[in-house]
């Protein structure tokens, strides 16, 4: 089975750090993406990225950047935390026209 | 972009079929119906896609109509651990990319003992 690993289940960051949310795949897929989750708004693409060094923006990049040196790792990178950027954040990747595999989500807290 | 429309919630007797709805009446002739569903708090999970035929795979069965405009995903016989949110989606063409996937609201389905 694919595997699809965050680094972190849950994490507390204070206003302004730079942070940094990894997701590694073993499956040598090319599509990897960054959603957040938010309790009435669902999932949201943030970011997401269909070959090394490739990446796109979603709905929602505001206040994100992503990172894609290796196939199989896609970083999503908040430039300065703030409060607003609290959320459930979920990564994901696929082959083309399969289904999609996700991870099991990181938690981030901004205090 | 396609949108697609389910009930909010769904309850289930244990051991029945689950029938779950989904309209997705602009949908253009290449975009896939995807299913997927999320466990309270974990990542949403895969279930079946289809394009134009029934799909049946070992978690469902995904039957689409012949004018594609609605699908309904049924799950045989459910069990308590099939509580979930099932979101269903189209999925959407991106440049030269794959695509990606919009998640709208799902239908909070609740398998009853």
């Amino acid at each position: 089975d694919v595997k699809v690993t965050q680094s972190s289940r849950y994490l507390v960051k204070r206003t302004g750090e730079k942070v940094f949310l990894e997701c590694v795949q073993d499956m040598d897929h090319e599509n990897m993406f960054w959603y957040r989750q938010d309790p009435g708004l669902g999932l949201r693409l943030i970011y997401f990225s269909y070959d090394v060094k490739m990446k796109e923006k979603g709905d929602i990049p505001e206040g994100y950047s992503v990172s894609r040196e290796k196939k199989e790792r896609f970083s999503l990178i908040l430039e300065s935390a703030s409060t607003n950027q609290t959320s459930m954040y979920l990564c994901a990747s696929s082959l083309k026209a399969t289904g999609y595999t996700f991870g099991s989500g990181t938690r981030l807290t901004v205090v | 972009d396609a949108k697609t429309t389910q009930p909010p919630s769904m309850d289930c007797a244990e051991g029945r079929a689950a029938n779950l709805p989904c309209n997705h009446s602009t949908i253009s002739g290449n975009e896939y119906v995807y299913w997927y569903r999320q466990i309270h708090s974990q990542g949403p999970q895969y279930i079946i896609h289809g394009l134009k035929n029934n799909e049946t795979n070992e978690m469902a069965s995904l039957i689409i109509t012949e004018d594609r405009k609605s699908s309904t995903l049924i799950l045989p016989h459910a069990t308590l651990r099939d509580t979930a949110v099932y979101y269903c989606i189209v999925r959407v063409g991106v440049g030269g990319s794959q695509g990606n996937l919009i998640f709208g609201k799902g239908t909070k389905l609740s398998v009853k003992p």
